[in-house]
């Protein structure tokens, strides 16, 4: 079964230090991927998504991912962290049929 | 803003009641999904809807329905509500088959059982 894993269930960064949020994934055929956020009291909204077109996904908000086969990872990165990314962010996989299955959630906070 | 409706916001009650969330897909989208966000459970599929019928099922339980009527607005019925069923139950929306995978999610619907 396809499957994510993300690693750390929290990360703090400084304002302006590099975000990387990790995940991996488990999955027998080219996955779809996803990362979502989610800000509190919201819905998820879709930051970037692989579906093997390129390796680097670039997403809205700066945020962008590289997907790498040999190492089963698809992390999330931006190079300079604003408060305003202050959320929790969810790695997702595209499983049968068309359903997402999500990993457990990463929550970023953003110091001053 | 995602284009999707979900009433109401928030929901408080009873165990052993019966509750209906409702869910207005973005327009043009055929299909609906439901999910549950629980702190102990994380986000989970509960079921998918396509122009009406049912495509895939997920970790839904039995005391758990889910309907998609002829204008594609979708209602995910509870019943027998126990404490463990507070949780933000959350609906989505996709073109299916285009961009396959994304979906587009609404803000949610917090139920609060006592």
């Amino acid at each position: 079964a396809q499957s994510v894993t993300q690693l750390g269930s929290h990360v703090s960064v400084s304002e302006g230090a590099l975000v990387l949020l990790r995940c991996n994934y488990s999955s027998s055929v080219p996955p779809y991927l996803f990362w979502y956020v989610q800000y509190p009291n919201q819905g998820l909204q879709l930051l970037l998504k692989y579906t093997s077109a390129a390796t680097l996904v670039k997403g809205i908000n700066g945020f962008e991912a590289e997907f790498k086969k040999s190492e089963t990872s698809f992390h999330l990165t931006k190079p300079s962290a604003h408060m305003s990314d202050a959320a929790e962010y969810f790695c997702a996989v595209l499983t049968s049929g068309s359903r997402l299955t999500f990993g457990e959630g990463t929550q970023l906070t953003v110091n001053p | 803003d995602s284009g999707v409706t979900q009433t109401p916001k928030h929901l408080i009650t009873a165990t052993g009641q019966r509750v209906t969330l409702r869910c207005s897909p973005r327009s043009g989208d055929l299909s609906v999904y439901w999910y549950q966000q629980s702190l102990d459970q994380g986000l989970q599929f509960l079921i998918q809807y396509y122009n009406g019928e049912e495509r895939a099922k997920g970790n839904i339980l039995e005391r758990f329905s889910a309907q998609q009527f002829p204008d594609l607005h979708s209602e995910l019925n509870l019943s027998s509500l126990e404490l463990g069923d507070s949780a933000l139950y959350f609906c989505a929306s996709s073109v299916y088959g285009a961009v396959r995978g994304e979906q587009f999610f609404g803000p949610g619907t917090r139920l609060t059982v006592l």
